[in-house]
């Protein structure tokens, strides 16, 4: 099945530095891939769709010179959190989907725990 | 603005009976949906998927149903098993871009504890 992967699982940062995740789709190619935010017993929330070779689409709200996105290639997808915050730390998910079909769902990353001390 | 809604926050059933998650939406332009369960620390595993051209749609132990003219889908586990216990997401999509380019919009969740 398709996979995703998500890398680190886990981040400490301190404020004021600059964190990048990694999203990585290992079986298949992906032209869009999409970042969400998970706060404590929240939904998740979709902060912005990456797109293979052009610039990120952002919901509204989602600072985009602060969460920089880059979707250099069909199969990677990264997210910087840029002067990381205390108020950033949260629970970051990629996602992606290999199929046409929007039936097949999508397949998620394994998410990354981001602190900001 | 949560135009996908899971007003339960937890459900608690006991093994080997049915349980039953509900997800109410607002915006008519969804056409699919989807439920998704999600271990604490882990990225959402999709379960089940349904059309708006459907009103069921089974595999295995889980069926969902969904009835366009209340906005309301529900999810069934049966029998439930305590591997199921997590927090099932349902989530919405519309229509426009094929393939992988729609965006999903979650609802809020709801913790399933299935005891023994």
């Amino acid at each position: 099945g398709a996979v995703v992967s998500q890398h680190p699982s886990r981040v400490i940062c301190k404020s004021g530095t600059s964190v990048k995740i990694e999203c990585r789709s290992l079986d298949f190619q992906a032209t869009t891939m999409f970042w969400y935010r998970q706060f404590p017993k929240k939904s998740l929330m979709l902060m912005a769709t990456s797109n293979e070779g052009s610039k990120a689409t952002y919901e509204q709200g989602v600072e985009k010179d602060k969460f920089l996105i880059n979707h250099a290639s069909l199969t990677l997808s990264t997210l910087t959190v840029t002067s990381a915050h205390p108020e950033d730390s949260s629970f970051y998910i990629c996602s992606a989907s290999p199929t046409a079909d929007r039936g097949g769902g999508y397949t998620f990353g394994s998410g990354t725990r981001l602190t900001v001390v | 603005d949560q135009q996908v809604k899971q007003n339960s926050p937890s459900l608690s059933v006991q093994e080997g009976r049915i349980s039953i998650l509900n997800c109410d939406y607002t915006n008519s332009m969804f056409d699919y949906f989807l439920w998704y369960k999600k271990y604490p620390a882990e990225g959402p595993t999709f379960l089940i998927s349904i059309s708006s051209i459907k009103d069921k749609n089974e595999d295995g132990r889980f069926t969902v149903f969904l009835n366009k003219s209340a906005k309301h889908l529900s999810l069934h586990i049966v029998p439930s098993q305590p591997g199921d216990s997590a927090v099932y997401f349902c989530a919405a999509s519309s229509g426009g871009l094929t393939g992988g380019g729609n965006k999903l919009t979650f609802g809020t969740g709801t913790q399933l504890k299935v005891e023994l």
